[in-house]
């Protein structure tokens, strides 16, 4: 799986655009960009995957670009809510997920108000 | 539809004794998984199964077994529990075979504390 690199904390405030961005510099033609979101005494919970070029949904944006090398999850107008903990995943699962889901500490985003 | 419960929520248990932490999902995912979350890190693998009857390891699998003997249910088990593993387990379940593009789904986790 190709490693990754984040950064491990960050701070915003309500309202503000947060961008986290996450180096993968070994990604592999078939791995798959994840962000998954974890918040206190919770388990992780998934925000939005991609391949390449932008994704959007109702949660975030992933931009990626055409290297693949780096990814940036957005976060429009953050609130109190999403002070939590990121990470970014890179990986191709077809074979079965035998190396799992590997998370490193992913990033500690705190929103202040 | 109640996705992948953990069972129990907190336990203590005392060095050396046995136990089972429950996990089941009711969304049809060949492939479940258990991982532990020391303070401050991210989460490790311990044990992971791609189908009823398959069952493999990971990262971390010293002091833990695993069985899959349904597609629903995947329990782990600590023999002889040590003050190393006190931490929090997940477990976690997803579609595998044939989608790169696979989505897991995490249990709220199960706070074991070895005295």
């Amino acid at each position: 799986l190709a490693k990754t690199t984040q950064p491990i904390s960050m701070d915003s405030y309500e309202g503000q655009e947060v961008n986290i961005t996450c180096s993968h510099n070994n990604i592999a033609t078939n791995d798959y960009i994840t962000w998954y979101q974890q918040f206190p005494s919770q388990g992780p919970r998934f925000i939005i995957q991609g391949y390449k070029t932008k994704v959007t949904n109702e949660v975030a944006s992933l931009f990626i670009p055409a290297d693949r090398k780096s990814s940036t999850l957005s976060l429009p107008r953050v609130s109190l809510s999403d002070t939590a903990v990121y990470y970014c995943l890179v990986g191709d699962w077809t074979g079965g997920g035998a190396d799992g889901l590997t998370f490193g500490k992913g990033t500690h985003l705190i929103i202040q108000p | 539809n109640a996705g992948v419960t953990q069972t129990p929520k907190f336990q203590v248990l005392k060095t050396g004794q046995s136990m089972t932490l429950q996990c089941a999902q009711d969304m049809n995912h060949e492939y479940m998984s258990w991982y532990r979350q020391d303070p401050g890190m991210g989460l490790r693998l311990i044990h992971y199964s791609v189908g009823a009857g398959i069952t493999d390891q990971g990262e971390v699998p010293n002091g833990y077994n695993v069985s899959r003997s349904t597609t629903e249910d995947f329990p782990l088990r600590l023999l002889s529990a040590a003050p190393s593993q006190t931490s929090v387990y997940f477990c976690a379940s997803s579609y595998t075979t044939g989608r790169r593009d696979t989505e897991a789904f995490f249990g709220q986790g199960t706070r074991l504390t070895v005295v």
